[in-house]
């Protein structure tokens, strides 16, 4: 058991550009969901895949964002035309019953 | 709605117990969890406790939770300067395909 893998763990970017961040769930994990946290806030829930099906967006996930889990096994985030309200902590999460392990996070900065 | 609230900030002393609450709003929660947030990093599942459970013992950590007031709290016993991060009250309503935080609670254990 490797843990929740994510990269990149920092990621720095111009206002406009598109970033694609990539999370590993631990191996046997089919749940796997994207959660945003912002300073001084608790994570808010993005999306949730089971296998490769996204079952649940939040409203948060705007037309800028899409992920994926083409093989059920990894994911990928990407944000479309960066603003700088989309700097924040980026967490990936697995889980193959009701616990739920989270990666560290990438910290996205837009300039 | 779903909504859960922390207090920010508690401070102790190194060997006492911290009580860290957290109460929460919706009475179909499944489960509650305690997650641990360093600085920079990811969150670690510290614990959690199905809904028709009163309370929860594991090591140094202890849980319980009121149903009736929609009430839970996390005790850690002889708490070490290695204990101090933010902790994360979290509950899951549709089974545990997502969680709803807090903002956390701040520990701060000074020697």
């Amino acid at each position: 058991d490797t843990g929740v893998s994510q990269n990149p763990r920092h990621k720095i970017t111009k206002r406009g550009q598109n970033v694609t961040f990539r999370c590993d769930p631990i191996s046997e994990h089919n749940r796997l969901y994207w959660y945003r946290q912002t300073l001084g806030q608790g994570p808010e829930f993005l999306t949730y895949f089971q296998n490769e099906a996204q079952l649940e967006k939040s409203r948060l996930l705007s037309d800028r964002f899409s992920a994926e889990r083409p093989k059920g096994s990894f994911s990928t985030l990407e944000i479309q035309r960066t603003e700088q309200g989309d700097s924040a902590m980026y967490l990936c999460a697995s889980s193959g019953t009701e616990k739920l392990f989270f990666g560290s996070g990438t910290q996205l900065s837009v300039l | 709605g779903e909504d859960v609230e922390q207090s920010l900030f508690l401070s102790v002393r190194e060997g006492d117990s911290s009580v860290i609450n957290c109460t929460y709003t919706d009475s179909s929660s499944t489960y509650l969890y305690w997650y641990k947030q360093e600085p920079g990093a990811g969150l670690q599942l510290l614990t959690y406790i199905f809904s028709n459970m009163d309370m929860k013992q594991d090591q140094r950590l202890t849980v319980l939770l009121n149903k009736k007031d929609k009430h839970l709290s996390l005790r850690i016993a002889d708490t070490q300067t290695g204990d101090s991060a933010i902790y994360f009250c979290a509950e899951s309503i549709r089974g545990y395909s997502t969680l709803t935080f807090g903002k956390g609670t701040m520990l701060l254990v000074s020697p």
